[in-house]
């Protein structure tokens, strides 16, 4: 079946420092990624949707300085949290989506738990 | 601009029993997709049951089905036979067919109690 995987699970980093995060998709091409972040409330943000033979685009109050992304093909991407502060801390989710009438719903993995000490 | 609602905050539940989770959107196209998703304690988010805006059949797999009523904007999501592992956070969602942004509602926390 199609599966997301995301790492690491949970991370922890010192203020100002950065980290990367990685998702893989398997058993379908991930034609369409998109990071979310998710705050202690639920709420979900939407920082950038990366679509092959497309720009990334960024969200408002995200840019591609803080938050670089890499799509390089259809089963991985990655993002990485520059200089990292408490204001960056919560759930980073990946949802990948492919191609045709089936895949409609982006999948997701169990997301990176980012701590900033 | 896209926006979903979910005013449901926590439900609690008997288990067996059936369970309405409310959530309505507010789109101006007129192609779109709804979905629901149900995010467990470990931070997982699970795809569960989608809706297509051309199509009038409620969506139903498994225990989940849709209560979709084009006219509200509306697009319930209905859990029969709960069980005690259907404990988790609901989130509805839904897209434009002519993007590949996902809007997410805020989320309905579901307890089903033995």
């Amino acid at each position: 079946g199609a599966l997301v995987y995301q790492y690491p699970r949970r991370t922890i980093c010192k203020s100002g420092t950065s980290m990367r995060m990685e998702c893989q998709a398997v058993g379908f091409q991930a034609t369409s990624v998109a990071w979310y972040r998710q705050s202690p409330q639920k709420t979900f943000e939407l920082i950038a949707l990366s679509t092959v033979n497309s720009a990334i685009k960024y969200e408002q109050n995200f840019t591609q300085e803080k938050f670089p992304i890499s799509h390089p093909n259809l089963s991985f991407s990655s993002m990485t949290v520059l200089n990292a502060y408490l204001e960056d801390r919560g759930l980073y989710l990946c949802g990948a989506r492919g191609q045709g009438y089936n895949n409609q719903a982006p999948l997701f993995g169990e997301g990176t738990r980012l701590s900033v000490l | 601009a896209q926006k979903v609602t979910q005013t449901q905050t926590s439900i609690s539940v008997v288990e067996k029993t059936t369970v309405t989770m409310d959530c309505v959107y507010e789109t101006r196209d007129s192609s779109y997709f709804l979905f629901w998703y149900k995010q467990t304690a470990s931070g997982e988010i699970v795809f569960l049951i989608r809706q297509d805006s051309y199509k009038k059949e409620n969506a139903t797999v498994g225990h989940y089905s849709l209560n979709f009523q084009k006219p509200k904007s509306s697009i319930g999501l209905i859990i029969t036979a709960t069980q005690i592992e259907d404990s988790a956070v609901y989130f509805c969602a839904m897209r434009s067919s002519n993007t590949n942004k996902v809007v997410f509602g805020t989320g309905t926390r579901l307890q089903v109690l033995p």
